[in-house]
This record gives C-alpha cells, sequence and structure tokens, in this order.
C-alpha cells in the first residue's frame, strides 16, 4: 500500500460526458502528479501540482483539468469524452526532494462507451 | 526535452535465467534515474533508483547502474522467478525544478517455470 488513494477504481461512462476523479496523496506530500496510461500510448504525465498550484504540464488536452485543493487532495475533470479516453489514470505524490521517487495509486479505470 | 528509451518488450524468460533490460536516456545536467515495476491490476511501485554517476541502485535482487558517459540504466537480475512477471519502466527525473519525471514505454516481462 503506498499510501496514495484514488477513488473511484473503476468508471464506466459514455461519450460526451464529464467526470471526476479524485486522489489523495501520502501524508506529508505536497506535490502531486496526474498520469494517462493506455495500451497505444503507454504512460504519459498530465500535469503536476504543488501545493496548490499547477507546477508542470504535460500532454494534457484542453478537456481536461486538474486542481489541488488546500487539503492537498486532488481532483482530474475529463469533459466531452471521447472513446480514446478509455484508459488507467494514476495519481502519483512525492515529497520534492531531488531524487526522491514518486508514490502512486492504484490507478482508476475510466471506460467511454 | 528529456527522453527515456528502452526496449519493448514482451521478454519472455525461463525461470532462473538472467535479465538485462536495457535503458537509455537523454537529459541536461545530472537526473535521477529510476526503474518503476508495476505488476498485474496494480499501480507503479519504486524498483530501485540511482541519484549520482556511477551509483548503483539495488532490490529484490535487481540491480542497475548510473552510467554518465553512455547515458544508460540497464537493469540486471541473475536470476529470475516466475513472481517477477510484470512490466518494468525505466524513468528520470530532472535535475532541479518541481520533479517532473519521464517515463519509458514500458518492458513486459514474462517468465515462465
Amino acid at each position: 500500500d503506498s499510501g496514495v488513494t484514488q477513488t473511484p477504481k473503476h468508471l464506466i461512462t459514455a461519450t460526451g460526458q464529464r467526470v471526476t476523479l479524485r486522489c489523495s496523496p501520502r501524508s506529508g506530500d505536497l506535490s502531486v502528479y496526474w498520469y494517462q496510461q493506455s495500451l497505444d500510448q503507454g504512460l504519459q504525465f498530465l500535469i503536476q501540482y504543488y501545493n496548490g498550484e499547477e507546477r508542470a504540464k504535460g500532454n494534457i488536452l484542453e478537456r481536461f483539468s486538474a486542481q489541488q485543493f488546500p487539503d492537498l487532495h486532488s481532483e482530474l475533470n475529463l469533459s466531452s469524452l471521447e472513446l480514446g479516453d478509455s484508459a488507467l489514470y494514476f495519481c502519483a505524490s512525492s515529497v520534492v526532494v531531488q531524487g526522491n521517487e514518486q508514490f502512486f495509486g492504484p490507478g482508476t479505470r475510466l471506460t467511454v462507451l | 526535452g528529456d527522453s527515456v528509451t528502452q526496449m519493448e518488450g514482451p521478454v519472455t524468460l525461463s525461470e532462473e535465467a538472467f535479465l538485462t533490460i536495457n535503458c537509455t536516456y537523454t537529459a541536461t545536467g545530472y537526473p535521477s534515474l529510476f526503474w518503476y515495476v508495476q505488476y498485474p491490476g496494480e499501480g507503479l511501485q519504486l524498483l530501485l533508483k540511482a541519484t549520482k554517476a556511477d551509483d548503483k541502485g539495488s532490490n529484490k535482487g535487481f540491480e542497475a547502474t548510473y552510467r554518465k558517459e553512455t547515458t544508460s540504466f540497464h537493469l540486471e537480475k541473475g536470476s529470475v522467478q516466475v513472481s517477477d512477471s510484470a512490466v518494468y519502466f525505466c524513468a528520470l527525473m530532472a535535475a532541479g525544478g518541481y520533479q517532473k519525471v519521464t517515463f519509458g514505454i514500458g518492458t513486459k516481462l514474462q517468465v515462465i517455470p
């Protein structure tokens, strides 16, 4: 158990819909990262937050957005969903010290029908 | 930008065989290097890491040495077990900044009895 929790575990929805994925980082970790893992694209970095502020952006679509709240939990919002958005979405957290690893949650499996 | 190249799998080995998974990277400065492992149905977890040149990371019989001259961080294990079957990701963390991590594509290892 990494200490990072993600809800829900599975999500099935239809094209055009909007969903929210939630992540709670390990106690004490200020930094949260979101990744998308699909069969054809591998593990893609989406976005990073540090103590409530956006710090780095990767291959995140404009239809996707995220935020980190004062209690440090984070939410990833996916809107106007397409079939190709079906993937595993991972959240990770870390202490921001050079060389420190990220701790990954168990992921949310999103299926868009 | 930063990038990580690792061999595509799947790699299929018999139990007790020697394992090498190659990983090379492109980055400025002195990044930290990691190997993560993903078991079926789970999130990624850190296997080992090295934070400076010539460091050797090791864990559970796996080893990798940070080679600055060849920009490589190859993963090795002398005798694999069925329980090592998983997907292995090489990753680098850029020096400085807020810990942006770049992952390789992942190499699936299958160990057969």
